[in-house]
Formats: C-alpha cells, structure tokens, sequence
C-alpha cells in the first residue's frame, strides 16, 4: 500500500532554511501527484501546491509563491519542501500527500512534519 | 479562489447520536468536494470524495451528499473514535482549498 514517510521536527532560528523530506513507497513514484499541505498550531489546513512528479514541476499556491521550493530525488522516490528566510509564521506542520485516484482527492498522507521557529 | 466555509466550528455530541456537519462553496463545485478526518496528533485522512463516495476502509455510518454550492457530512450512530477534526476540501478550480474546520467532541 502507498506509505509516505516524512523527516523528523525541526527547530531553527528565523532567517534560516529548512529542508523537509517525503519518502514514497508502495507505487511507482513517477505515478502521482506530491502535494503539500500547511497546518498552524491549533489552526486548519491550507494547500500550499504541488509538484509534477514525472516532470519535476513545481506549482505553488499564491500565499507560497518566493520563499518555498518544492523538488524531486525521483531516484529515492522522495520528495522535498524547502522553506527558505523562516519567519515565525512559518512554525507548523507540514504534510505532504497523494492522490492515486481522483486529481486533487489527497488519499495518502505523511504523517507530518513539524517546524519551530525560534530565536 | 474559491472560499470554503464549514459549519459548525465545533460540535458536542453524545454517543449514538447522528451528526452532521455542513460545507459551503463560494461558487459551483460541481461535487468535487473531499471530506476528511483528522485525529488528535495525527494527520488527515480521506473519507469522502465526489461529494457522496466512500474512501476505502471507510465505515458505512459515514455518508456525504450534497451538490451546487452546498454539501454535507453525516455521522451515524456517533462512536468515540469519531472525536476528531473534520475538514472539507474542494477540487474543482485550482488552487484547491479547504474549509475552516469542525472540532467533534463528545458530550
């Protein structure tokens, strides 16, 4: 079955970069879809775009438009979520997800990576 | 973009009970609509998709229906591992978006 296993916390100071992983196994990666999803502490979630998998290209909601990345090791089946110059508003979890079905039904999930920003 | 608008934010209910939890579109989303649900602590999982189709595993208590603008999750006979976040999200006009949000507790 599709398992999407993700990196570990991360706590940096603002103005730094972090880099998230997603690692995909159970389907040929090149198959779907990688979406990425943002959720605050204690808040919803907010679709922040997703990355073409066979292609390598990148869309980006308008609110994640400049500061974050997404990219493709396609030889490890994972993808990546950089977030670069972290501003507080950037400390949540961030998931990324599947769809194997219907485009734009995320059906699978990592379980989620969570970031601090602290000084 | 299109705005998502759930109702209500949170909801207590006993067990047994049937729920229902309401999602508004600002424009037609011709029943792209996903629900899903999240737990405490974990990240979400799809219920629904195309407004009324069950995800796989999914129990049969759940139902979605709905069209148009406006569209609706209904929990049957509540049991306690329902207590959870629930999400709606449409995929009709990028980029996709969701609702607020209904916190499910238990009374």
């Amino acid at each position: 079955q599709i398992q999407l296993v993700q990196s570990g916390p991360e706590l940096k100071k603002p103005g730094e970069s972090v880099k998230i992983s997603c690692k995909a196994s159970g389907y040929t990666f090149t198959n779907y879809g990688m979406y990425w999803v943002k959720q605050a502490p204690g808040q919803g979630l907010q679709y922040m775009g997703w990355i073409n998998t066979e292609t390598g290209k990148p869309t980006y909601a308008d609110d994640f438009k400049g500061r974050f990345v997404f990219f493709l090791e396609t030889s490890a089946s994972t993808a990546y979520l950089q977030i670069n110059n972290l501003k507080n508003e950037d400390m949540a979890t961030y998931f990324c997800a599947t769809n194997s079905g219907y485009e734009g039904v995320m059906d699978a999930w990592g379980q989620g990576a969570s970031v601090t920003v602290s000084s | 973009d299109i705005q998502m608008t759930q109702s209500p934010a949170s909801l207590s209910a006993s067990l047994g009970e049937t729920v229902t939890i309401e999602c508004r579109a600002s424009e037609d989303i011709y029943s792209n609509l996903a629900w899903y649900q999240q737990k405490p602590g974990n990240s979400p999982q799809l219920l629904i998709y195309d407004a009324n189709s069950l995800a796989d595993g999914v129990p049969s208590r759940f139902s979605g229906s709905g069209s148009g603008t406006q569209y609706s999750l209904k929990i049957n006979s509540l049991q306690s591992e329902d207590v959870a976040s629930y999400f709606c999200q449409q995929y009709n006009n990028y980029p996709w978006t969701f609702g607020g949000g209904t916190k499910l507790e238990l009374k």
